[in-house]
C-alpha cells in the first residue's frame, strides 16, 4: 500500500497557484518525498523532490513541514498543461526499491 | 538527467499471439529496470525488477512464465508477453533507478500501450 494521502482531485484556475497537499505521517528519517504527474497516456513525470527542506526548481516548490509528516507541492501559475495527475510518494531515493504509487491527485487546471 | 526510451509506443495484437516490448536506456548505464503496469484510471503497479545478467524478480501475482523478461545489456530490457488476452491489455511502462538522492528516484518512459484484440 502507498505511504502516502492524497485528495481525489482538485479544480485550479489558470493562471493561479496550484497547491497539492499530501499527508506521509509514517515517513522515515531516510525516506524522501517525491512528486511525479502524470499527463494522460504518458509515462510519470518528475517534478521534484526533498527530504526535509523547502526546495524549488522551476517548475514547482515544495514545503514540508518540520515534523515531515505532510508536504505541499506549489505549482506558482498553473496553466492547463498542468491538468495531470500528481503522485506524491516517500522513497530511499536511489536504487533503493521501487516506487509504491497511490492514487494522486486528478488536478484539473481550467480556463 | 537519463532518458529512457520505449517501443513501439503503442501495439494492437490478435489474442494468443506474442508481443515484445523494449525499454532503452539511451544515456545512462542501468543495471537494474523496473516494469510497471497501468489499468485505466488506475494507478501504476510495479509488475518485476530486471536485473542485467541475472533473472528478473517478479512481484506476487505476476505470472513470470507469461511475462518474460531479458535485461541482456545495461542499457536494454525487454518484457515479453506470451499468449496475450484481452485482459493483458494494458499500459505498460519501464523505469531506471537513479544512483543519487538528489536525483529523481527513477527515470520513466514514455510507455507501450497494447491492445489485445
Amino acid at each position: 500500500d502507498a505511504k502516502t494521502t492524497q485528495p481525489t482531485s482538485m479544480d485550479c484556475a489558470e493562471g493561479r497557484a496550484a497547491n497539492l497537499p499530501c499527508n506521509h505521517s509514517t515517513i522515515s528519517g531516510n525516506e524522501y518525498v517525491y512528486w511525479y504527474r502524470q499527463i494522460h497516456s504518458q509515462g510519470p513525470q518528475y517534478i521534484i523532490h526533498g527530504l526535509k527542506n523547502n526546495e524549488t526548481n522551476e517548475m514547482a516548490s515544495l514545503i514540508i513541514t518540520e515534523d515531515r509528516k505532510s508536504s505541499t507541492l506549489i505549482l506558482p501559475h498553473a496553466t492547463l498543461r498542468d491538468t495531470a495527475v500528481y503522485y506524491c510518494i516517500v522513497n530511499k531515493g536511489g536504487s533503493q526499491g521501487n516506487l509504491i504509487f497511490g492514487k494522486g491527485t486528478k488536478l484539473s487546471v481550467k480556463p | 538527467g537519463a532518458v529512457v526510451s520505449q517501443h513501439p509506443s503503442r501495439v494492437i495484437c490478435k489474442s494468443g499471439t506474442s508481443v515484445k516490448i523494449e525499454c532503452r536506456s539511451l544515456d545512462f548505464q542501468a543495471t537494474t529496470m523496473f516494469w510497471y503496469r497501468q489499468f485505466p484510471k488506475q494507478s501504476l503497479m510495479l509488475m518485476a525488477t530486471s536485473n542485467e545478467g541475472s533473472k528478473a524478480t517478479y512481484e506476487q501475482g505476476v505470472e513470470k512464465d507469461k511475462f518474460l523478461i531479458n535485461h541482456a545489456s545495461l542499457t536494454l530490457s525487454t518484457l515479453t508477453v506470451t499468449s496475450a488476452h484481452p485482459e493483458d491489455s494494458s499500459f505498460y511502462i519501464c523505469s531506471t533507478p537513479s544512483l543519487r538522492d538528489t536525483q529523481p528516484a527513477q527515470y520513466f518512459g514514455p510507455g507501450t500501450r497494447l491492445l489485445v484484440l
